[in-house]
């Protein structure tokens, strides 16, 4: 099994960009799709990127999704940041037997 | 519209069994490739996924708790059962029910609001 590692938290300013990254321990990160899950305080999570950068409907167009082959890594990237996008961001992927959490990342706005 | 939602108690003793029910709407269980997971968060820490069963009854369970889990379903009451035994303080954390590919989407597209289980004695 494969961990997925996240840095613990980000902070920018209204109107700008944060991008959060999400490393696979092991395996390739384009074997298995990634998602990304938001979770503002006292709430449930809800999905925002599935299939690595697809949006689900909802989902602005400042929230993009990629991998990165060369650094084994996914990121979550969000522009224009709003207060709203203030939250804990979760990547997560299946590798066929388990469904793997990152430790979260707290985005501060 | 999806919608789920987990019930059962929110303090149980050391060594009890704990059981959720998850109660869902807005899609069936019968339906080719879809599942209801069970991923549950202790606080303060990240999501760790549990258990998720498939419409076709097949049942995953994560390595580290597979020998304490049962996860069943109903179908036509919509509603999914998790069992746990042999609770441990370690165990505190809140607990959510989610659907997979319900939408046809292969993640855990909706949530339920979570339960909080405290294992205290």
């Amino acid at each position: 099994n494969f961990m997925l590692t996240q840095p613990h938290s980000v902070s920018e300013s209204p109107g700008k960009t944060v991008t959060i990254s999400c490393t696979r321990s092991s395996g390739s990160i384009a074997s298995n799709f990634v998602q990304w899950y938001q979770q503002r305080p006292g709430s449930s999570p809800t999905l925002v990127i599935y299939e690595d950068d697809q949006r689900p409907s909802g989902v602005p167009g400042r929230f993009y999704g990629s991998i990165d082959r060369s650094s084994n890594s996914a990121s979550l990237t969000i522009s224009g940041l709003r207060p709203e996008d203030e939250a804990v961001y979760y990547c997560q992927a299946y590798d066929g037997t388990i469904w793997v959490f990152g430790g979260g990342t707290e985005v501060t706005v | 519209q999806i919608t789920l939602k987990e019930s059962g108690p929110t303090l149980v003793k050391p060594a009890q069994t704990l059981t959720l029910t998850c109660t869902f709407s807005g899609f069936s269980l019968s339906t080719s490739g879809v599942g209801v997971g069970w991923i549950r968060q202790p606080p303060g820490k990240t999501l760790e996924w549990v258990a998720l069963i498939y419409w076709d009854d097949d049942v995953r369970y994560s390595p580290s708790l597979k020998n304490r889990l049962t996860v069943t379903k109903d179908t036509s009451k919509n509603r999914v059962v998790l069992t746990m035994t042999n609770m441990d303080p370690e165990d505190t954390a809140t607990y959510y029910c989610a659907d997979y590919y319900a939408s046809g989407v292969d993640a855990f597209d909706f949530w339920g609001p979570g339960t909080m289980v405290t294992v205290s004695s």
